[in-house]
Parts: structure tokens; C-alpha cells; sequence
């Protein structure tokens, strides 16, 4: 079953611009991830929020988590044609203990240079 | 270099033949997971395991089989039963529990012929 439904399926920007990719789950998580996904390759990790967090940096990357609303947000600032790629996040179940992770469908975007 | 590899990288199966597909991991990792994932989707999960010898079925089990007999190994087969196994298949591999980033190898795709 998938937990996790992305918004937008497919976002185009020009480089330099800001990218903001959004997550809505349904049920209470532990944590949720981002990962990141170019075309043919293995999903690489980008970054955990804890429930208890809000917000979250590393790099370029923002990361924000509403479990009141059931959300999160990913942003890409000042990007690159090297984010090119397809995001996904991916979130555990509340009270689980497996790490078995539920994944969105994903955000696929396209950083034109 | 500790990852996380998956072999062979594509993988060709006539109707009626078992296939099967391998993972291996030099992480140390106690858990492990098998997912599939269709052309423009997220990922869904078919087999996890989070210690040797146990396994548990995910989403989407049948069709498929797996073994856990060594930490670094987690072969996945792909039997006749399952109907429409094309996809491309990933491996991923964390330490046990729930709030750890997974680790996945490049991915295998497999195809019916």
C-alpha cells in the first residue's frame, strides 16, 4: 500500500530557481525521509525528520514536517542541472519497529540550464 | 568501500523460469528489504528481513520467494507464479530498527521475453 502520495508529479524549473516538492501521508509516522532517485539507479538518502521535528537543513535542502496536517515539504534551493532527478519520501509506521519504509510515488524534476 | 551491490544489472526471463536476482552487503546491516518498482512509480515493498534466517512478506510477496541464510546476503527469486514480473527490482539494506537511513544497490531490471 502506498503511504505517501507526492505533489507535484512533475515540476520544470530553469536553474537557479527554487524547488519545492510536497508529501502527505495517512497514517502516524516515527520518521519520514527523503530520497533521491536519477533515471536507471539506486534511491540515494537525503534526509530524516523525526515526528518531534519541524524543520530541518542539510545543505541546499529544507525540510519541513506537519503532523497535525499529515505533510511534509522538501525544498531545493539555487538549483542545479545536477538535481535533475525523481524525490520520493518515505515514512515508517508509529509504534512499527521493523524500518520497513513506505514510499510515495514521487516527484520527478527537471532543471533546465 | 562499504555498499551495497546488485547483480547481474539486467536480467532477461522466459515464461515459466525462475529467476534469481542477488543482493549482497558488506554495511554490517541486520535488515534488508526487496522492492519493486513499475515505470513513473514509487517503490513497493515485496520481502523485508531484519535478522538471519527470518523473514517477513511485504506488500506485494506473492510470486516471489526469498532466503536469508548469511548478514550479507538476501537473494530474491522470482518465480513463474509471478504473473508480470517486469519491473526493476531494488535492494536495500539499514541497521535494525525504525529512524535509520536505507542504503540500496543500483538495482536489477528484469524483463519478460
Amino acid at each position: 500500500s502506498q503511504q505517501g502520495e507526492e505533489d507535484p508529479q512533475a515540476l520544470s524549473i530553469q536553474e537557479g530557481e527554487n524547488a519545492t516538492m510536497n508529501c502527505s501521508y495517512k497514517t502516524s509516522i516515527n520518521n519520514l525521509q527523503w530520497y533521491r532517485q536519477n533515471s536507471g539507479r539506486g534511491l540515494v538518502h537525503l534526509i530524516l525528520i523525526r515526528s518531534n521535528e519541524r524543520e530541518k537543513h542539510s545543505g541546499r535542502l529544507r525540510v519541513t514536517l506537519d503532523t497535525s496536517k499529515k505533510s511534509s515539504s522538501l525544498l531545493i534551493t539555487a538549483s542545479r542541472a545536477a538535481d535533475t532527478a525523481s524525490y520520493f519520501c518515505a515514512t515508517d509506521r508509529e509504534g512499527g519497529n521493523t524500518g520497513k519504509l513506505i514510499f510515495g510515488q514521487g516527484t520527478t524534476l527537471q532543471v533546465k540550464p | 568501500d562499504g555498499g551495497i551491490t546488485q547483480s547481474p544489472k539486467y536480467l532477461f526471463r522466459k515464461e515459466g523460469q525462475n529467476v534469481t536476482l542477488s543482493c549482497e552487503q558488506n554495511l554490517n546491516h541486520d535488515a534488508m528489504y526487496w522492492y519493486r518498482q513499475d515505470p513513473g512509480q514509487g517503490l513497493r515493498l515485496i520481502y523485508y528481513s531484519q535478522i538471519v534466517n527470518d523473514f517477513q512478506k511485504g506488500d506485494i510477496a506473492e510470486g516471489y520467494s526469498v532466503s536469508r541464510e548469511k548478514k550479507e546476503s538476501f537473494p530474491l527469486t522470482v518465480t513463474s507464479a509471478q504473473k508480470n514480473p517486469t519491473a526493476f527490482y531494488l535492494c536495500a539494506s539499514s541497521k535494525r530498527g525504525t529512524g535509520h537511513e536505507a542504503f540500496f544497490g543500483q538495482g536489477t531490471r528484469l524483463t519478460v521475453v
